[in-house]
């Protein structure tokens, strides 16, 4: 069945580092791809996605590519802040039994120091 | 309402008592999620309605386990004997379902303590 794996956390970085969050992913067909992010004490909400192979998603200076012949979606920030510190899930959506099905990966905790 | 709203919001109960959780999706949206947070652990899918449907259950953890959906609209997590491993964040989401492309959005969830 479809599955995704992304590496384990916690991954704890300074302020203005470079974030890159990996994110791989088995399926059948074409599905979509999602981050989902979980800040302290709040719901989880969408970050971005992309919905078909090359597709860049990005908001909030983070982006992820739909990579088809790596099959991964790895998120990746150019300089993240105190307040990126949360919980980061990726996910896939594809074709299930009677409709579509999301899938997550087990999260990724970040932590940034000021 | 605006979002997926989940009540009760926190929830301690006996061990070996029954539990009812409850979601109400967005309206409109056809399909409805279960998903259960273990404290510091990922997201673990339980069950998937497509209208008063649900045609995948693969998820729930055992016979304990039971949802319905109603209307189209409102659905209930029942946990029956509960045990202390039941314990964590029992969240729903719903999504418009009409292409793999489409946002789930999701409730705040109901924090369930079992004592």
């Amino acid at each position: 069945g479809d599955s995704v794996t992304q590496m384990e956390g916690p991954v704890t970085l300074s302020e203005e580092a470079f974030l890159t969050i990996n994110c791989t992913y088995t399926a059948t067909g074409y599905p979509s791809l999602f981050w989902y992010v979980q800040y302290p004490g709040e719901g989880l909400q969408l970050l971005l996605k992309a919905t078909k192979a090359d597709d860049k998603g990005s908001n909030k200076g983070f982006e992820a590519t739909y990579r088809k012949e790596t099959t991964s979606f790895h998120l990746e920030k150019g300089s993240v802040q105190v307040s990126d510190s949360a919980v980061y899930f990726c996910a896939l959506r594809g074709v299930g039994t009677g409709g579509f099905k999301t899938i997550f990966g087990a999260g990724t905790r970040l932590f940034v120091k000021a | 309402g605006a979002g997926v709203s989940q009540s009760p919001s926190n929830k301690v109960t006996e061990k070996g008592k029954d539990v009812e959780l409850r979601c109400d999706p967005i309206s409109g949206h056809t399909a409805l999620y279960w998903y259960r947070q273990s404290l510091g652990q990922g997201l673990e899918f339980l069950i998937y309605f497509q209208g008063n449907s649900a045609p995948d259950k693969s998820g729930l953890p055992s016979d304990r386990f039971s949802a319905e959906r109603t209307g189209g609209s409102v659905s209930t997590l029942t946990i029956q004997r509960t045990q202390q491993e039941d314990s964590a964040v029992y969240l729903c989401a719903s999504t418009p379902d009409r292409n793999s492309g489409n946002t789930i959005y999701f409730g705040e969830g109901s924090w369930l303590t079992v004592v």
